[in-house]
């Protein structure tokens, strides 16, 4: 049963330090997306890859966030320093050729809280 | 405004009881409708997708009204499994789906 696996499942950090988000997607998907839910604002498109290249950055704070996909088998999503505001939970998920919604795979999640 | 909205909820019926969840979404070049559901602490899935003539599946029947921008998720015979948070989600052609916020439903015996 393919799945989209992502680690860690919970993480509680400091505010200051720095926090890696790891996500592999479904062998063969070709489209990975990160978003971030919280109970305000709802699930929120942070950055998209096609292929490993970064299509859509524009959700995501410059200053401390970073995703990148070194192989098609990894993308992660870093932030440094991580504050108290970036507690939520970040969901990987990937797709095969585009973002229909009757394709695309959510991982379990990361759920991180910042103190 | 967001590009999806939905009513919040949390929508408290009893089982058997019939439940609609409607949904605006702002961009009219919108071109792919679904429902997704989201159990707690778990990830979203999908329920079904949103046709313009309207489509059912089972006890679940979801509708498009692209004149008014409107989707609307009717659930009949409402069962305790039914309790979950619902997400409206729209897509313009190839690219990344845009979530509502999701209304919550809780089904009770």
């Amino acid at each position: 049963d393919a799945r989209v696996t992502q680690t860690p499942r919970d993480k509680v950090t400091e505010m200051g330090q720095e926090v890696t988000m790891r996500c592999q997607p479904i062998l063969g998907h070709n489209t990975v997306f990160w978003y971030r839910q919280t109970m305000m604002q709802g699930l929120e498109l942070l950055a998209y890859f096609r292929n490993r290249a970064p299509l859509d950055d524009s959700g995501m704070p410059k200053d401390r966030f970073s995703a990148e996909m070194p192989d098609a088998t990894l993308a992660t999503l870093k932030i440094q320093p991580s504050e108290p505001r970036d507690s939520a939970v970040y969901f990987c998920a990937s797709a095969l050729d585009g973002s229909s919604g009757n394709t695309i795979y959510f991982g379990e999640g990361s759920w991180l809280t910042v103190v | 405004r967001k590009e999806v909205e939905q009513d919040p909820g949390p929508f408290n019926v009893p089982e058997g009881a019939t439940v609609a969840f409607n949904c605006t979404y702002s961009n009219s070049a919108s071109q792919s409708f679904f429902w997704y559901r989201q159990d707690c602490r778990k990830e979203p899935k999908l329920l079904m997708s949103v046709y313009s003539s309207g489509n059912e599946d089972g006890r679940f029947t979801a509708q498009l009204n692209r004149a008014s921008q409107y989707i609307s998720l009717l659930i009949r015979d409402s069962k305790l499994s039914d309790s979950a948070t619902y997400l409206c989600v729209v897509s313009s052609g190839n690219t990344p789906l845009v979530f509502g916020k999701g209304t919550r439903l809780s089904v009770i015996a």
